[in-house]
């Protein structure tokens, strides 16, 4: 079945530092991929998302590729601020059976962003 | 716009009984999803309900159950609480449209307790 690997946290960067939180993935067929971030007591929020391999997704500062020779999507942001402070999900969904509607997530990785 | 909701926030039960919770999905949304989140770790799927009926479900028993109702609108069902049943609820709702990999968009969960 699907599964997702996250580097396991906690992570704790000074503000202005550069992010990266490795996610790998198994899956058949053709998924697309997402990351989540979970700000403390909250729901999860969508960050970004790439459907097909090489997509770059984008938002708020984040970046994450679609790596499918390496079946990968890091997040990368170049200069965390202190809001940044969340756990970060790393998901995939679908294939080209088209019966596979779930999410499946990776553990969370914590990030921690100090003045 | 009202994003998708979830009642109650908190719950508190006792082993052995029964609890319901509720969901109302993202205006436009016609499809909604439940997941399981433990403490410290992923959220992990329930079922989906497209349509009224239960479209996939995940590795969770029968005491798991779900219902949707005409405007959309979704309730999850858990019969015999067990301690180990204690963790956040997640409500996620999406829309059917012509591509199979569309967005979730989560609810801000009902943390159930078991004692």
């Amino acid at each position: 079945g699907n599964s997702v690997t996250q580097m396991e946290g906690p992570v704790t960067l000074s503000e202005e530092a550069f992010l990266t939180i490795n996610c790998t993935y198994t899956a058949t067929g053709y998924p697309s991929l997402f990351w989540y971030v979970q700000y403390p007591g909250e729901g999860l929020q969508l960050l970004l998302k790439a459907t097909k391999a090489d997509d770059k997704g984008s938002n708020k500062g984040f970046e994450a590729t679609y790596r499918k020779e390496t079946t990968s999507f890091h997040l990368e942001k170049g200069s965390v601020q202190v809001s940044d402070s969340a756990v970060y999900f790393c998901a995939l969904s679908g294939d080209s059976g088209g019966s596979n509607y779930k999410l499946t997530f990776g553990k969370g990785t914590l990030l921690t962003v100090n003045p | 716009d009202a994003g998708v909701t979830q009642s109650p926030t908190h719950l508190i039960k006792t082993r052995g009984q029964q609890v319901t919770l509720r969901c109302s999905p993202k205006s436009g949304h016609d499809t909604v999803s439940w997941y399981q989140q433990a403490l410290g770790q992923g959220p992990q799927f329930i079922f989906q309900y497209y349509e009224e009926e239960e479209r996939q479900r995940g590795n969770f028993p029968d005491r798991f159950s779900g219902h949707q109702f005409p405007n959309y609108s979704s309730e999850l069902n858990v019969n015999a609480l067990l301690l180990g049943d204690s963790a956040l609820y997640l409500c996620a709702s999406s829309f059917n449209g012509l591509y199979l990999n569309y967005e979730q968009y989560f609810g801000p969960g009902t943390r159930l307790t078991v004692t």
